[in-house]
């Protein structure tokens, strides 16, 4: 079956930190990648997506991700992060086969401490 | 407007009530998909609708009924809930499928609307 996992729940960094959020995924053939972001109460925001090409990608805000089919992973990066980046980011993935739909992670919470 | 709108962003209803969630996407999309987003739980997909056809039930309780009239809107209609129905309620949508099967582009969500259900 098709899954999307991110290990880790919680995760805290200090202001100005480097980031690196984790996302693996399970499918039949290269799918389709996404991270979004939530900042609470909101939505879910895309913050980038990988399709095919080159496997590194830039988003919004400063982040970029790296797909790397050997480790079945899509692990979301950023620098140096800010406070505006406390938030919960989920990875997606889906299939251009036929009528699939996107399989979300289960999140990750980010706090950034001063 | 832009992008995908959603009212009313808060509600609080009784178990007995009949209340409707509107969602409507300035997009151009042709797809529509209604999510519930419980605390500690991943996001669960709901229904998908595409060029107004629903294609997608998750196996969700007919107390919850979607409307799609156009691309452009999206109803969800809930009755006799229960407590545990309370949830952000997501609306996205994405540029679709064709008639032959496709590709499913990236979704736009809208704010949600946070549902409790007393």
């Amino acid at each position: 079956a098709q899954s999307v996992t991110q290990p880790d729940i919680h995760i805290t960094v200090s202001e100005g930190a480097s980031l690196e959020l984790r996302c693996n995924y399970s499918y039949g053939a290269t799918p389709y990648l996404f991270w979004y972001v939530q900042s609470p109460g909101q939505g879910l925001q895309l913050l980038l997506k990988y399709f095919s090409g080159d496997t590194l990608v830039q988003g919004i805000k400063g982040f970029e991700a790296e797909f790397k089919r050997s480790q079945s992973s899509f692990n979301l990066r950023k620098p140096s992060v800010h406070w505006s980046d406390a938030a919960e980011y989920f990875c997606a993935a889906g299939s251009n086969f036929g009528n699939e739909k996107l399989t979300f992670g289960t999140g990750t919470r980010l706090t950034i401490i001063p | 407007e832009t992008g995908v709108t959603q009212t009313p962003r808060h509600l609080v209803m009784g178990m007995t009530n009949k209340k409707s969630l509107k969602c409507e996407q300035h997009l151009g999309h042709n797809a529509m998909y209604w999510y519930k987003q419980s605390a500690k739980k991943p996001l669960e997909l709901m229904f998908v609708y595409n060029f107004k056809e629903q294609t997608e039930n998750n196996s969700v309780p007919s107390r919850f009924s979607p409307e799609c009239p156009n691309s452009s809107h999206l109803f969800l209609h809930l009755h006799t809930l229960q407590p545990e129905d309370s949830a952000l309620y997501l609306c996205a949508s994405s540029q679709g499928q064709g008639t032959s099967g496709g590709i499913n582009y990236e979704q736009y969500f809208g704010p949600g609307t946070r549902l409790t259900v007393t």
